[in-house]
């Protein structure tokens, strides 16, 4: 069974500039969230979906905006795009009851973003 | 602000050893606490996790020992093998939410 799915898998942009990172669930999970890692720290929460809904975000700033489509997929969008932005952006996802049922989150490999 | 602190940065080992790594929470609601193998240029991949009403929990060569009075766990790997060589997270959530906290990571190399 394919896991995960993130496209592209790296990416450059400029400062100012905006970017759309997507997802793709492991078939029958219906929760997507995101993470963004920077270089030598651990992953830090962004967004979460359900059935797409938003769930839960995370200490990010308006410039990060998130959907969930209809096939359980999903994109990640940041604007106005800043040096501090660099990082790798990880999708999770999992299946229904999340961990109070077993159900933990399974991460794909992620787009490095790389801000010029 | 980190809700939990993770220790150390990095470690070495040689083949056969133990390595330990050791985590610290805060947040008293958090309830569900995996730990996270991460290999160069590849996501996160669940390694083991425990819920705090157990004090040990032992997969194969790993074992976490979690002691709810401290707020701290910890992962333990047995008969340490060069291809544990990874970054190894702890982190921390409530079996309600789909948010998880991550430490700051801790880097293991196994030594031939």
């Amino acid at each position: 069974d394919a896991g995960v799915t993130q496209s592209p898998t790296h990416l450059i942009k400029t400062r100012g500039q905006h970017v759309t990172l997507r997802c793709s669930p492991i078939s029958g999970h219906k929760s997507v969230s995101w993470y963004q890692q920077v270089l030598g720290q651990g992953p830090q929460f962004i967004f979460q979906y359900y059935e797409k809904e938003e769930r839960g975000r995370g200490n990010f700033p308006d410039r990060f905006s998130a959907r969930q489509f209809p096939n359980y997929s999903s994109e990640l969008n940041v604007n106005a795009l800043l040096l501090g932005d660099s990082a790798l952006y990880l999708c999770a996802s999992s299946g229904t009851g999340g961990f109070s049922r077993g159900q933990p989150q399974h991460f794909g490999d992620g787009t490095r973003l790389s801000i010029l | 602000q980190q809700q939990v602190k993770q220790s150390p940065q990095s470690l070495i080992v040689q083949k056969g050893g133990i390595s330990i790594i050791n985590c610290a929470y805060e947040n008293t609601a958090f309830d569900y606490f995996p730990w996270y193998q991460q290999f160069p240029g590849k996501g996160p991949a669940l390694l083991i996790a425990i819920r705090p009403d157990v004090s040990e929990k032992k997969e194969g060569r790993f074992t976490i020992s979690f002691n709810k009075s401290a707020k701290q766990f910890s992962l333990h790997i047995m008969d340490s093998q060069p291809g544990d060589s990874a970054t190894y997270f702890c982190a921390a959530s409530r079996v309600s939410d789909y948010k998880l906290s991550f430490g700051a990571g801790t880097t293991v190399t196994v030594r031939a």
